[in-house]
């Protein structure tokens, strides 16, 4: 049972490349979501999904889009990177449906945009 | 819009004193309170969890304490380790939505 898995663990990008993190879960949780961690800023939440097929909008948007085409992934991608997106990227999964409301973290992906 | 503040950012305690960090938060929705410790390069793992309906919720060393009327909820760690430094965050959700986080406390144990 290895939980959440992030690829890759780091990435250097230059400015105007395109990207994309990788989340899987093995854990069938409907609920999937990204944060991006910023020192003194906390995690913010980029986008979420709560099923297959579904995803939504979060706190930091903006230069990132996702899609939900199997419960178990929920890729991340960046359009045209900039370095405003150097930032530790975080995938989590839970299963209010079960009761798990807290989120399982994936060990995240170090991202350097220069 | 933080709809959670946390504080203190950082915290020096020495070892077998009492860790207390603080958060509160504005959405009277919110009915789910975690607390999250992550150590560097990992990612956070739930440490301890409460609902509205209860004033205190103790596991081992961490107890969480809330306070519906004043909107604030602490964590406490007692007999603090310098294994228990770490950054940790609350956080606040309603009806299963998505957590809305703290900006995080860095604490330092000092031996």
């Amino acid at each position: 049972n290895a939980g959440v898995t992030q690829t890759p663990k780091f990435q250097v990008l230059k400015t105007g490349q395109s990207m994309t993190l990788q989340c899987a879960q093995d854990m069938n949780h409907e609920y999937m979501s990204w944060y991006r961690q910023d020192p003194g800023m906390g995690l913010r939440l980029i986008h979420y999904s709560v099923g297959a097929g579904i995803t939504d909008q979060g706190e930091v948007p903006n230069g990132y889009n996702v899609s939900r085409s199997t419960t178990e992934d929920f890729p991340l991608r960046l359009l045209s990177a900039a370095p405003s997106q150097t930032s530790v990227y975080f995938c989590a999964s839970s299963s209010p449906m079960t009761g798990f409301y807290g989120y399982t973290f994936g060990s995240g992906t170090r991202l350097t945009v220069v | 819009q933080q709809q959670v503040k946390q504080s203190p950012q950082s915290l020096i305690v020495q070892k077998g004193g009492i860790s207390i960090i603080n958060c509160a938060y504005e959405n009277t929705a919110f009915d789910y309170f975690p607390w999250y410790q992550q150590f560097p390069g990992k990612g956070p793992a739930l440490l301890i969890a409460i609902r509205p309906d209860v004033s205190e919720k103790k596991e081992g060393r961490f107890t969480i304490s809330f306070n519906k009327s004043a909107k604030q909820f602490s964590l406490h760690i007692m007999d603090s380790q310098p294994g228990d430094s770490a950054t940790y965050f609350c956080a606040a959700s309603d009806a299963g939505n998505m957590l809305t986080f703290g900006g995080g406390t860095r604490l330092m144990v000092k031996p």
